[in-house]
């Protein structure tokens, strides 16, 4: 899986836009973009993915540059309970392999 | 998103126990889950995989006689840590992947051995 880099920490005010960068120059052509998150004392939690279009749920948004070296998670109105560390992992989509976390981003929301 | 349950939630055991932690799918099935576990102010770190039907497969440094897995069912997958020690106090998580290969995981088993 290629390697992303993430920064240890942002802050964000609450209801404002949470925008979560993380880079993954290495990508290979088959490798999608997946977000998680995990909330103290939780299992993580699935947020989006993408290939290379950009992607919207229920819960986050997913910029993806057009060279895919890069991409974004936004979460538009940010609340206290999105405090997590967040974890950017490109992997195969048709991979059967467990995940390999790096350290993500801790997102603190301030009220 | 699908739901994956883990039981306990908690255990407590004293040295040279065996603990069981249960991981299942509860509305979809999973040949395959994942475990993992985390030790404090770190992140995940995948111990092994479990296959419905066929023995698990283990990532490096993981002792499989220590951590036994079976995986049963369709919708269950079982982690033994056998002759648990205090080091093995850890949080243990489970998961199993959709169909997007999106992995959906339980709530994790905070297990101290004493």
């Amino acid at each position: 899986d290629a390697k992303t880099t993430q920064p240890p920490s942002m802050d964000c005010a609450e209801g404002r836009a949470a925008n979560l960068p993380c880079n993954h120059s290495t990508i290979s052509g088959n490798e999608y973009v997946y977000w998680y998150r995990q909330i103290h004392s939780q299992g993580p939690q699935y947020i989006i993915h993408g290939l290379k279009n950009n992607e919207t749920n229920e819960m986050a948004s997913l910029i993806i540059t057009e060279d895919r070296k890069s991409s974004t998670l936004i979460l538009p109105h940010a609340t206290l309970r999105d405090t997590a560390v967040y974890y950017c992992i490109v992997r195969p989509g048709g991979g059967a392999d467990g995940l390999t976390f790096g350290k993500g981003t801790h997102l603190i929301i301030q009220p | 998103g699908a739901v994956v349950s883990q039981h306990p939630s908690w255990v407590i055991c004293k040295s040279g126990t065996s603990v069981k932690i249960e991981c299942r799918s509860l509305d979809f099935q999973a040949t395959t889950m994942f475990w993992y576990r985390q030790f404090p102010k770190q992140s995940l770190m995948l111990m092994a995989t479990s296959n419905e039907g066929s023995k698990a497969t283990y990532e490096q440094g993981v002792e499989k006689d220590k951590f036994l897995i079976n995986h049963a069912s369709l919708t269950l997958s079982t982690l033994t840590v056998t002759s648990a020690h205090p080091e093995d106090s850890s949080f243990y998580i489970c998961s199993a992947p959709g169909l997007a290969n999106e992995q959906f995981f339980g709530p994790g088993t905070r297990l101290t051995v004493l």
